[in-house]
């Protein structure tokens, strides 16, 4: 199976504009969650879509949202970009169901700069 | 919410010694507990994990165990290869959680031949 797919690899932006970032999971699985690394906070949970559907959602400002298509893929926005926000962000592939012990496995993430 | 405190930040051992790495977390409820290897410039990559019902699983030179009573669990790698310098990242999740995974802050682990 192929693995987890995130585009663009590299992203470099300046503060105020926005972002959109992509994320296509493992061929059947149905959850996306997207966390930001960085050096200072190391690994948050942004957010996780499941069935098209937000199911978690971490504690990020309402800059960062994010959707899920039909096809498992995900796509995270980020709006009004601030100097912080540059990061590796990461999406992560699951199978998802509910009540089960769900192994997740990383995209390569990636790479946000804001100048 | 769930905290998941990791210790030590760092650890440098010699090729062929044990290493172990701690973590503790918060929520009772938690039950599964992953853990992830990040080498520098690449993606976190799950090593092993351990669910709330075992108290210790192996592969190979890796293992994880897990009190649940103390609510911490650890990593242990024996006979260390320089392939194993890495961070490595402890995490938890909860049912009814999604797969929301809140991650400790990670250790660096070097291996000095």
């Amino acid at each position: 199976k192929a693995g987890v797919t995130q585009t663009p690899r590299y992203l470099i932006k300046t503060r105020g504009q926005q972002v959109t970032l992509s994320c296509s999971p493992i061929s059947g699985h149905r959850s996306v969650s997207w966390y930001q690394q960085t050096p200072g906070q190391g690994l948050q949970f942004l957010f996780e879509y499941f069935s098209e559907t937000q199911r978690n959602k971490g504690n990020f400002p309402g800059r960062f949202s994010g959707r899920q298509f039909s096809n498992s893929r995900s796509e995270m926005n980020v709006s009004t970009l601030e100097l912080g926000d540059s990061a590796l962000y990461l999406c992560a592939s699951g199978i998802g169901t509910s009540g089960a012990y769900n192994e997740q496995f990383f995209g390569p993430g990636t790479r946000l700069t804001v100048l | 919410g769930e905290n998941v405190e990791q210790h030590p930040s760092t650890l440098s051992v010699q090729e062929g010694d044990s290493a172990v790495i701690k973590c503790t977390y918060s929520d009772s409820a938690s039950n599964y507990f992953p853990w992830y290897k990040q080498e520098l410039g690449k993606r976190p990559q799950l090593i092993i994990d351990i669910r709330s019902n075992v108290g210790e699983k192996k592969d190979q030179r890796i293992a994880v165990t897990l009190n649940k009573t103390a609510k911490h669990f650890s990593l242990h790698i024996t006979e260390t290869q320089p392939e194993d310098s890495a961070v490595y990242f402890c995490a938890a999740s909860k049912p009814g959680g999604g797969n929301k995974l809140t991650f400790g802050t990670g250790t660096q682990l070097k291996v000095e031949l």
